[in-house]
């Protein structure tokens, strides 16, 4: 049982270019979301989905799009990239027992 | 005001002593509270989950929730050097997408 994937682990891009951060999870979750975590900022949220076929934004949603492919997957995109989207991305889904969240590994992101 | 505040750290206990990390928030509406351990370079992991007022036990750990003064908070008792981390705390948002609002982290460092 993998839990949560993302893809990829580690990303380097250049200002204005695009990229799309994957995101599955195999626990027949409803719900998905994305945080961007950065040093002081603690985790924030960029967009969510409670169910298959909706989103919403978040706290940060500015600079992304996001899209809910199916139950198992939500994918984050950066249309253009800066540099102020350097970050650590979270992918996360939420479990039915206990309402907390089961996170994926996380993506490194660096926009030079 | 930030909805979730954790008191500042870092946090440096010895080892075997205890460690209390607290957490206030600011929605009264607010029924789920969690704590997350993240050590450097990982993705949080949940560790301990309250909804009711009171004290909850796991090993070592307790969760204590004041819903009448809005504060959360974790104890960890006979800490060890494998417990040094940024512990998150974690409040249920219950709109629509139920999601969690996260603090910004205490750093605990236990030293042997």
């Amino acid at each position: 049982n993998a839990g949560v994937t993302q893809t990829p682990k580690f990303q380097v891009l250049k200002t204005g270019q695009s990229m799309t951060l994957q995101c599955a999870q195999d626990m027949n979750h409803n719900s998905m979301y994305w945080y961007r975590q950065d040093p002081g900022m603690g985790l924030r949220l960029i967009y969510y989905s409670a169910s298959e076929g909706t989103t919403d934004k978040g706290e940060v949603p500015n600079g992304y799009n996001v899209s809910r492919l199916n139950k198992r997957e939500f994918s984050l995109r950066l249309e253009s990239a800066a540099p102020s989207q350097t970050s650590v991305y979270f992918c996360a889904s939420r479990t039915g027992t206990n309402y907390g969240y089961t996170f994926g590994s996380g993506t490194r992101l660096t926009v030079v | 005001q930030k909805e979730v505040e954790q008191n500042s750290g870092p946090l440096s206990v010895p080892e075997g002593a205890i460690a209390s990390l607290n957490c206030t928030y600011s929605d009264r509406g607010s029924q789920s509270f969690f704590w997350y351990r993240q050590y450097s370079g990982k993705s949080p992991e949940l560790i301990m989950f309250i909804y009711s007022n009171g004290d909850k036990e796991d090993g070592r750990f307790t969760a204590q929730l004041n819903k009448a003064s809005q504060y959360v908070s974790l104890l960890i008792r006979d800490s060890q050097p494998s417990d040094s981390a940024t512990y998150l705390c974690a409040v249920f948002e219950e709109t629509s997408g139920s999601r969690l609002t996260f603090g910004e982290g205490t750093q605990l460092t236990v030293n042997p």
